[in-house]
């Protein structure tokens, strides 16, 4: 069975400043794709930013990049420059390629503080 | 092009009652998914639905919940009767059938059973 960790329950850090939220996962499976969602208190899950397993390059979307360890099954978010309107859940999940369906972490609470 | 629609946004039921989810998908997303989030947990699919058949429906408690896709567009979740521990964010995701890249969420709705 796949699982995705989020092991930091929540973060707190000053505007402007960099951040790293963690994610590990486990699965048997060589093709599959990772994604970090971000919901803020609308509830709406909004993609931030995806990785293929296949590809070494490591995503980057603005100021959302990851680091994408295939052997050690890791795959952390840095957020640079962080902003007042990244408050918000952000999830790490996971899904095997093919497959439609999605498998979410726990969750971490990121607080951005002015 | 619209989002994924649901209503109501809010819903405050006694246990034991009934209470119906809706969620109407992106005009032409095949695929429809019933998630489960309770206060601070990830989602957890419930059910999904290829056009009107059901794919998975393994993590719905079929004592209680039901689900139903008409005519492969609008889709309905159903509780009856509820208990304490349905508490939670209930959200529809839709997307083309073998594309997780495509999902898209729902605002959802927030279920309390008082």
């Amino acid at each position: 069975a796949q699982t995705v960790t989020q092991s930091q329950p929540e973060m707190s850090v000053q505007e402007a400043e960099t951040v790293t939220l963690s994610c590990t996962y486990d699965t048997s499976e060589n093709n599959y794709y990772l994604f970090w969602y971000k919901q803020p208190p609308s509830r709406q899950m909004i993609l931030v930013i995806r990785q293929e397993a296949y590809k070494q390059q490591n995503a980057t979307e603005n100021r959302f990049s990851v680091n994408f360890q295939k052997a050690a099954k890791s795959f952390s978010l840095k957020i640079s420059d962080s902003q007042l309107g990244d408050t918000a859940m952000y999830f790490c999940a996971f899904t095997v390629y093919r497959d439609d369906k999605i498998i979410f972490g726990k969750g971490t609470r990121l607080h951005i503080l002015p | 092009e619209a989002g994924v629609a649901q209503s109501p946004r809010y819903k405050i039921i006694e246990k034991r009652q009934s209470v119906a989810f809706w969620c109407n998908p992106i005009s032409g997303h095949a695929t429809l998914y019933w998630y489960q989030q309770i206060l601070g947990q990830g989602p957890k699919l419930l059910i999904q639905f290829q056009n009107n058949g059901v794919v998975d429906d393994s993590q719905l408690p079929k004592d209680r919940f039901s689900a139903e896709r008409l005519k492969g567009v609008d889709s309905t979740l159903k509780i009856q009767p509820a208990k304490l521990e349905d508490s939670a964010v209930y959200l529809c995701a839709s997307s083309p059938v073998g594309d997780s890249y495509g999902y898209t969420f729902g605002s959802g709705t927030r279920l309390t059973v008082v």
